[in-house]
């Protein structure tokens, strides 16, 4: 079952735009992290948020936590074509800190 | 630091042949994990291991999948027989995270392992 479901499916916006994609999630967490992904590649870590944070910024990216809504977002900032990509909310429930659960996620296209 | 090393990248295979890959992860991470990504969805959990011992397996169909982690490092996930459905890349991650509560489970990924059934 899916513990973290992204919204929108897909997103395209123009170069220099901000994009903002959504995370819900269903119960408790011990953490929220996000992952990008490039097509045909493995994904890589962008930002790690704790239960007991509500924002954190890394470079271009923000993300907040709302655990009273269970929900987070990712915006980008300044948007570039090397955006382009999927992008993945992950969660850790209290009882396995150590699994994370991944969305379906959110796939970006910035157009030049 | 080297990453985190998968093979094969890509393997066709008649529906009930049998598969392995291997994954060698990041040095010193003790918990490694095997996800089953299927074009258009996010990577499942399949195993999760620390060091030699399973953390997770609660979502690997354990009829026809089969891992193991014998040394506490390199990893193997083998499929027999495989399904048509089980076309998909299987991703190979690893952290540092440990069950007694040290370290983040900031995951790294390999590149993966891309399956084709037919």
């Amino acid at each position: 079952s899916q513990q973290g479901e992204e919204d929108p499916q897909a997103l395209s916006i123009q170069e220099g735009e901000n994009a903002t994609m959504n995370c819900s999630y269903k119960t408790s967490i011990n953490n929220l992290q996000w992952y990008r992904q490039n097509s045909g590649r493995g994904l890589v870590h962008l930002i790690l948020i704790r239960s007991n944070e509500r924002e954190k910024h890394s470079g271009r990216l923000r993300v907040t936590l709302d655990t009273s809504k269970k929900s987070s977002s990712l915006l980008i900032t300044a948007s570039r074509a090397a955006d382009t990509a999927s992008y993945f909310c992950a969660t850790a429930v209290v009882a396995n800190a150590g699994k994370s659960t991944f969305g379906d996620g959110t796939t970006l296209t910035v157009k030049p | 630091e080297a990453g985190v090393a998968q093979s094969p990248r890509y393997k066709i295979i008649e529906k009930r042949q049998s598969v392995a890959f291997w994954c060698n992860p990041i040095s010193g991470h003790a918990t490694l994990y095997w996800y089953q990504q299927i074009l258009g969805q996010g990577p499942k959990l399949l195993i999760q291991f620390q060091n030699n011992g399973v953390v997770d397996d609660s979502q690997l169909p354990k009829d026809r999948f089969s891992a193991e982690r014998l040394k506490g490092v390199d990893s193997t996930l083998k499929i027999q027989p495989a399904k048509l459905e089980d076309s998909a890349v299987y991703l190979c991650a690893s952290s540092s995270f440990r069950t007694e509560g040290s370290g983040a489970n900031v995951l790294t990924f390999g590149a993966g392992s891309r399956l084709t059934v037919l």
